[in-house]
Parts: structure tokens; sequence; C-alpha cells
């Protein structure tokens, strides 16, 4: 069965530092890997997936089809990074299965 | 366009009644997602409908809970004589046609079982 893990719960990194937000999945096939953030008060919403291979705001994540791992990394974290993250695993016109999400806290 | 809505936003109920959730998906989208988010929990899914078709319906907590979907478009959930438990935020999300397409989230009911 598709699964989609974050292990951690929490983390903190002091603004500036690098961050690295780690995700694995379980899948058998070629799975669609997305990772999604909530702001603080406000809707879910996608940051980026890694069929597009893009940076959005400053985050990237490479799909590691070896170690199945999707880690989403930043250099230099932001305040405004402090959110709710998201991995999800999805495959062709099926659901979408989402990590149990971390929280990512950016001390000033 | 629209993005997607919920109503109510915020509901209150006693223990033992039962409640409707809605949600309006953007129009033309084909895939329909209900997720519930408890305090401190990550997204668990509920169920997904394809048009007006649910082939996923394995997240349903128990049968207490049931979800429709009509004319392809606005969904349903509703769940029967409601449990403290039962007490979370319910996300509902729409996508083109599913799977890998980029889900939108609306903004979530607030359901409080006293």
């Amino acid at each position: 069965a598709q699964r989609v893990t974050q292990p951690e719960k929490l983390l903190s990194v002091f603004k500036g530092a690098p961050v690295e937000l780690k995700c694995n999945y379980s899948y058998s096939g070629s799975p669609e890997l997305f990772w999604y953030v909530q702001y603080s008060r406000q809707r879910l919403q996608l940051l980026l997936r890694h069929i597009s291979r893009e940076s959005i705001k400053g985050f990237t994540a490479d799909l590691n089809k070896g170690e199945t791992s999707f880690h989403l990394k930043k250099p230099f974290a932001q305040e405004e990074d402090s959110a709710m993250y998201y991995c999800a695993l999805s495959e062709p016109y099926d659901k979408v299965i989402f990590g149990p999400g971390t929280s990512l806290s950016v001390i000033p | 366009g629209a993005g997607v809505s919920q109503s109510p936003s915020n509901k209150v109920t006693e223990k033992g009644k039962d409640v409707e959730l809605r949600c309006d998906p953007i129009s033309g989208h084909t895939a329909l997602y209900w997720y519930r988010q408890s305090l401190g929990q990550g997204l668990e899914f509920l169920i997904y409908f394809q048009g007006n078709s649910a082939p996923d319906k394995s997240g349903l907590p128990s049968d207490r809970f049931s979800a429709e979907r009509t004319g392809g478009s606005v969904s349903t959930l509703t769940i029967q004589r409601t449990q403290q438990e039962d007490s979370a935020v319910y996300l509902c999300a729409s996508s083109g046609r599913g799977g890998a397409d980029t889900q939108y989230f609306g903004p979530g009911t607030r359901l409080t079982v006293l």
C-alpha cells in the first residue's frame, strides 16, 4: 500500500540556517510527489511538485527513487517559512496520500 | 474564478445529532476529496470522488460517515449521531482529473461536538 512518512513532527531552525524537511514514501510504481504548505490562517496550498523540477520560494525537492525520498530543502530559512508542510504522493487518476506533516518554526 | 468553498465555516453541535457539511468545488473539476484534520494531527483521507462515483471510500472512519456528490459538482459529507471524537476541521479539495493534478483546498469546516 502507498504510504508517506515525515519523521519530524516539529522542526525548529534559526533564520538564515539551512532547512530540510524529510519525506519518505513506499510505492511500487512511478509516483507523483508533491509538497503542500499551510501558513497560519490560510488554506492548504501546493508548494511544489517533483515533475516541475522548479524552485518555489527558494525551496527545492529532489526525488530519490533509490532511497524513496523526496526531501524539501531551502538553503536559508526565512521567518515567513514558518508553516505546516505536508508531503503527498499520488498515482494518476487516483487518490492522494498525505504524510502526517511537519510543523516548521523559524526562529528570528 | 472562484475557488473551492465550504459551508458552514463553523458548526457546533450536540453529541448524537446529525450534521451535513457542504463542498462546492472549482467548476469543471472532476475529482473531489474529503479530508479530516484533527488538532495536532495531519490530514486524514476520508473519501475521493471521480465525477459522481466514489472509487475509494476506505478512509471513512465508521458507518456513521457518508458522502455523496451530485451533478459532478457539489458534495455533501454527512456525519450521523456525532461523537466528541468527530470534532475536527473537515477539508474539501478538488482537482482537474485527480491523482497527479494539483489539489485546490477549501477553507474547511470546523466541527465541534459538545
